[in-house]
């Protein structure tokens, strides 16, 4: 069925390094998909969103493509700072009802 | 920065007691939803709202849960009997441009 899957688990990186989070879809059809960031004890913000005309969203220094030939949408940050360790969600819209399907998670641990 | 309103912050209930929790969407968005985020950080979805009628709920929203998003007062999801596996982060979100849903900081709640 349609599902979404991410890197999950626990990712460390030194701050200053590259940043990829692995995110691919299952789905008969084009979805809608998002990478939502959340920090500690608060909600899940929304960090980028897909576009359908091959625009490459961009937020905080952060960057995803959706690749339909791959069914991926990667997120992706050329320098990690401390402030980034967080858990990060891949999730995507399904249906016409809005509903999110996330993820699992992957938490983002940026070391000195 | 998301303004849905959600509370109260934390609930603390006994095993069979009732716990309700509430939400104010954002204003303007139509669409509202409830999630719950357990210890292990998963997301399921619980039942969305359009105004003031069911889209869609799972099964254990229509067993032991009870919603509604009455028109000019606040969103609400009960549970009337508690159970300890009921203990999580309860997200209330809302819909805007763009199926971009922005969430509410969250009800803990703790079953004992």
């Amino acid at each position: 069925g349609d599902s979404v899957t991410q890197t999950e688990g626990l990712v460390t990186l030194t701050e200053g390094l590259p940043v990829m989070l692995n995110c691919t879809y299952q789905s008969t059809y084009s979805p809608f998909l998002f990478w939502y960031v959340q920090h500690l004890n608060e909600a899940p913000k929304l960090l980028l969103k897909s576009f359908t005309d091959n625009k490459r969203p961009e937020h905080q220094g952060f960057h995803a493509t959706l690749h339909k030939s791959s069914s991926s949408f990667h997120l992706q940050k050329s320098s990690a700072q401390l402030s980034d360790s967080a858990l990060y969600y891949c999730a995507w819209i399904t249906g016409n009802t809005g509903k999110l399907i996330f993820g699992l998670g992957t938490t983002l641990q940026v070391q000195p | 920065n998301s303004k849905v309103i959600q509370t109260p912050r934390y609930l603390v209930k006994g095993q069979g007691q009732k716990a309700k929790m509430r939400c104010i969407p954002e204003k303007g968005h139509p669409v509202v939803f409830w999630y719950q985020q357990n210890k292990n950080n998963e997301f399921k979805f619980l039942i969305n709202f359009q105004n003031q009628e069911v889209l869609q709920q799972i099964d254990m929203t229509e067993k032991r849960f009870s919603a509604e998003c009455p028109s000019n007062s606040p969103c609400s999801l009960e549970i009337q009997s508690s159970e300890a596996g009921d203990s999580a982060l309860y997200l209330c979100a809302s819909i805007g441009l763009d199926y971009e849903q922005y969430f509410g900081p969250g009800t803990r709640l703790t079953v004992l």
